[in-house]
């Protein structure tokens, strides 16, 4: 079946605009969720939702930043007024079953979001 | 808070050698899962193995092995007879809660 699917693959915006990331998690996955990644660095938590709701929202760098899984599948994630310092790859997973400790994640290929 | 060392950065070895990637784990959980990552250079992380804080017993699966010790919070992977395709980065992560926190990854390269 179709792994976790993320659009676009490459974003190039200026500093201020304002960016929407999507992502298609595995069909009947309920966990999702958000990481970004530095050059060099391992991948760093956003956000992930269980269902339709942010069950842990404690990884987003400030209110910049907003996530949403209205229908409990695709997720947008928005940043408004980007800065430089956003540039990054933004990667999405998703899981059986959020909640747990064993279930293991599967990545999308990510964004690399690059802010001129 | 927790946290996960890969104090190596880069490691380069001829095809066919064994090589171990080390990494050390900080919690004060008693309940975690520990997970290796492979990120080769098209970008996608591959999943590639999983242990439990309770189960310290070590195992192998075709050229891939792994040895836990709660009391030293280590967590190493072994890849027996390297091969080029191995070439990647490699992040050793942590699980609490869902969520993961990984380790800065080890750049490993395997020459011909």
């Amino acid at each position: 079946g179709a792994g976790v699917s993320q659009t676009p693959s490459n974003k190039v915006t200026e500093k201020g605009k304002y960016v929407e990331l999507r992502c298609d998690p595995i069909s009947g996955h309920t966990a999702l969720y958000w990481y970004r990644q530095s050059l060099g660095q391992g991948p760093e938590f956003l956000i992930y939702f269980q269902g339709t709701g942010a069950a842990d929202d404690s990884g987003l760098p400030n209110d910049r930043f907003f996530a949403v899984r209205p229908e409990g599948s695709v997720s947008t994630l928005k940043i408004q007024r980007t800065e430089r310092g956003d540039s990054a790859v933004y990667l999405c997973a998703s899981s059986f079953r959020g909640g747990g400790l064993y279930n293991e994640q599967f990545f999308g290929p990510g964004t690399r979001l690059t802010v001129l | 808070a927790q946290k996960v060392t890969q104090a190596q950065t880069e490691i380069s070895v001829v095809e066919k050698e064994d090589v171990t990637l080390d990494c050390v784990y900080e919690t004060r959980d008693t309940t975690y899962y520990l997970f290796w990552y492979k990120q080769p250079p098209s970008g996608e992380l591959v999943f590639l193995i999983r242990r439990n804080s309770f189960d310290e017993q070590n195992e192998i699966s075709g050229r891939y092995s792994w040895n836990f010790q709660k009391s030293t919070s280590s967590f190493n992977f072994t890849i027996t007879a390297s091969q080029v395709v191995d070439s990647a980065v490699y992040f050793c992560a942590l699980s609490l809660k869902s969520k993961l926190t990984f380790g800065k990854g080890i750049t490993l390269s395997v020459r011909p």
